[in-house]
């Protein structure tokens, strides 16, 4: 199993402000994945993070909007940047599934743009 | 492409009667199948997943499910609800030979609700 430890928990922002979201693993991962679930919604993956390669990003996500980084195999970040209240939404960090295993998730990030 | 569809928004089900919240998928394909919980602000919780073998899988706090390949369905079943079991569930699909993926193919999720 893997323990992902995901901060900030929630914030509110100003629109037109950025946020990093920082999500920490407790072992190496090979492949990290970033999902949205919108307000009553299911989720919606957003981009697959690989350390030392860009970002790949879902039809509908651009990099210029929601910057990745990954330094390294255990930790990485989202930037949801240039914020609108349509970025109100909770952002979850996720690891695997693995051959045989399920994907292990961060709690969330709750996010409000006002 | 994969899909996975849960008919049903919202099950409301009174404590100690039995549960079922469906999942039905399409991939080409043999399928991964999961279930997830997700409780008021909380990320998601893994409850079970069928890989292979046995079509009926036990998970965590007394659920379970069964692999129907005929009828491409994957339901979640508990036989005596608890309130506490009322929360947001999330069947998801992943096709293991799909290239590089891993990522999950979600359900639409429902709501399930236990009454007193």
């Amino acid at each position: 199993s893997a323990v992902i430890s995901q901060k900030p928990s929630r914030d509110i922002c100003q629109r037109g402000t950025s946020l990093t979201i920082q999500c920490q693993v407790d072992s190496q991962v090979t492949m990290m994945f970033w999902y949205r679930q919108q307000p009553g919604q299911s989720l919606t993956l957003i981009a697959t993070a690989n350390q030392g390669s860009e970002a790949t990003y879902e039809s509908g996500f651009v990099i210029d909007k929601f910057p990745i980084s990954r330094p390294n195999l255990t930790f990485s970040t989202l930037t949801v940047s240039n914020m609108s209240p349509e970025d109100s939404s909770i952002y979850l960090c996720s690891v695997g599934p693995g051959t045989n295993t399920e994907a292990f998730f961060g709690q969330g990030t709750r996010l409000t743009v006002v | 492409a994969q899909s996975v569809a849960q008919p049903e928004d919202q099950v409301n089900v009174a404590e100690g009667n039995p549960l079922t919240v469906k999942c039905t998928y399409s991939v080409s394909g043999n399928p991964y199948l999961f279930w997830y919980v997700q409780y008021p602000n909380r990320g998601l919780q893994f409850l079970l997943k069928y890989i292979t073998g046995d079509n009926l899988v036990k998970g965590s706090y007394g659920f379970e499910a069964e692999f129907n390949k005929s009828q491409t369905s994957f339901h979640l079943k508990k036989p005596s609800a608890l309130v506490s079991d009322s929360a947001l569930y999330f069947c998801a699909v992943r096709v293991p030979l799909s290239g590089s993926a891993r990522q999950l193919t979600f359900g639409s999720g429902t709501q399930l609700t236990v009454l007193p």
